[in-house]
Order: C-alpha cells, then structure tokens, then sequence
C-alpha cells in the first residue's frame, strides 16, 4: 500500500471554476499537512500547511484535512489560467521544520481562460 | 521575499564522476535538506542537516552521497561516483526552527543529467 496516492490528472477546468485536489494516506501518525504548487520547471512553492484536522483559508485556496478518513483536499475557489500547474501534497510525522516530507505524484491541473 | 537558490540549474556529467551541487538557504533558517525527483515520479526525501550534522537520511543517501555546509552561506549535495540512475532534479530545501507554522521552502532545482 503506497503511503501518499494522489491522482496525477490531468485535471482540465474552465477559469472561474472550483478545483477540488485530493490525497489519502495510509500511516495515521502523519500530523502535518501541505500543498505545493509546482510550474513547469520551477521547485515546488508553499500553498497551505496545515497541523492535524481541521480547515484553513487563505485567498481563494481552501485546505481540508480529516484525519479519521485520512484524506486531505485542497479546493481552489474562482480558478485562473495562472493556476495552471502541478499540486503536490505532502505530509509529514513531525513538524515540517524537522520531518522529511511524503509527497503524492501530484495532480497537472490546466486552467482554461 | 527571501528564496533559496540553487545552482548550477542544470548540470551534465559523465558516468563515475563526482558532481557537487549547491544550494544557498534563506537566511534565517536552521534546518536543510536535499530532496530529489526522477522525471516522472514523486518527489522524495533525501537527508536533513541541522546543526552541522544529518539529522535524518533515506535508504537512497547512501555512501556515494554526502552533504557539507562549507560557509555560513552554502549547503551542498556531493555525489561521488555518479550512475545513470542519478538522473533527476535535486531539490535544495530549509526551514526556520521545530514548531508548528514553519515549513519548508524549496529552491527551484537542479536538473542533473548523467551520461
């Protein structure tokens, strides 16, 4: 059983849309949770980070972790050509200062204007 | 706003010779690490390095691999002896301190070819 499954998409969606991105995981210790966005070419760049379950805001991103399910998401709201890239979950046992981070495969999402 | 920078961006070197690649950290932060993505596949966790020392490391680190903080500055990945399969994007990335709220923040690679 692979410890982070992400579908790798691709996703394609009309701008204005709401992007739901998905992971689940199978070690129930993880307590932390991350997005990253990652363009063509470019290293993987901090969307959300969130500890343990619960939701977090930010601008028209949205992170949603359940812990019981052990499934997390990230709802992008009102989606832009500019969001065209690859989200990358990622999750770790300690705090993401000290703990080497799970990636899933990542999902392509394309954005069309 | 602060970044970690890596260089070179791309580096292409012959089978069996050694390869350093360099990473600067975000000033501040006290926890770095290496991590590495083969075309195709996820990104995966190489070593951790905080406080002069590894913290943490993967079965993939193994004795051809080796990480050294030269300067007050620098951080970088020596592979020694380098195969095929070596061929991926490296990924320098650091952190502030333990605790909640600080995460890790990713330079934007070097893709490293092995011929």
């Amino acid at each position: 059983q692979k410890e982070v499954e992400q579908d790798p998409g691709p996703l394609s969606v009309p701008e204005g849309a709401i992007v739901s991105l998905n992971c689940t995981y199978s070690n129930s210790a993880f307590q932390y949770f991350m997005w990253y966005r990652q363009y063509s070419r470019k290293g993987p760049e901090l969307l959300m980070y969130t500890y343990s379950s619960g939701n977090k805001e930010d601008g028209r991103f949205t992170a949603q972790v359940d812990k019981s399910s052990k499934y997390i998401s990230l709802f992008i709201r009102d989606s832009q050509p500019s969001d065209s890239a690859t989200y990358l979950c990622a999750m770790s046992l300690y705090g993401g200062s000290q703990g080497n981070l799970i990636f899933g495969k990542g999902t392509k999402l394309s954005v069309k204007p | 706003e602060p970044e970690v920078t890596q260089t070179p961006s791309h580096q292409v070197t012959q089978m069996g010779q050694e390869v350093i690649l360099r990473c600067v950290p975000i000033s501040n932060h006290l926890y770095f690490y290496w991590y590495r993505q083969i075309l195709g596949q996820k990104v995966e966790f190489l070593v951790s390095f905080y406080n002069n020392e590894i913290s943490e490391k993967s079965e993939i680190f193994d004795d051809q691999f080796s990480v050294e903080r030269p300067d007050g500055s620098n951080f970088t990945l020596k592979i020694r002896s380098t195969k095929l399969e070596d061929s991926a994007m490296y990924f320098c990335a650091s952190s502030k301190r333990v605790g909640q709220d600080q995460p890790q923040h990713f330079g934007d690679g070097t893709r490293l070819s092995i011929l």
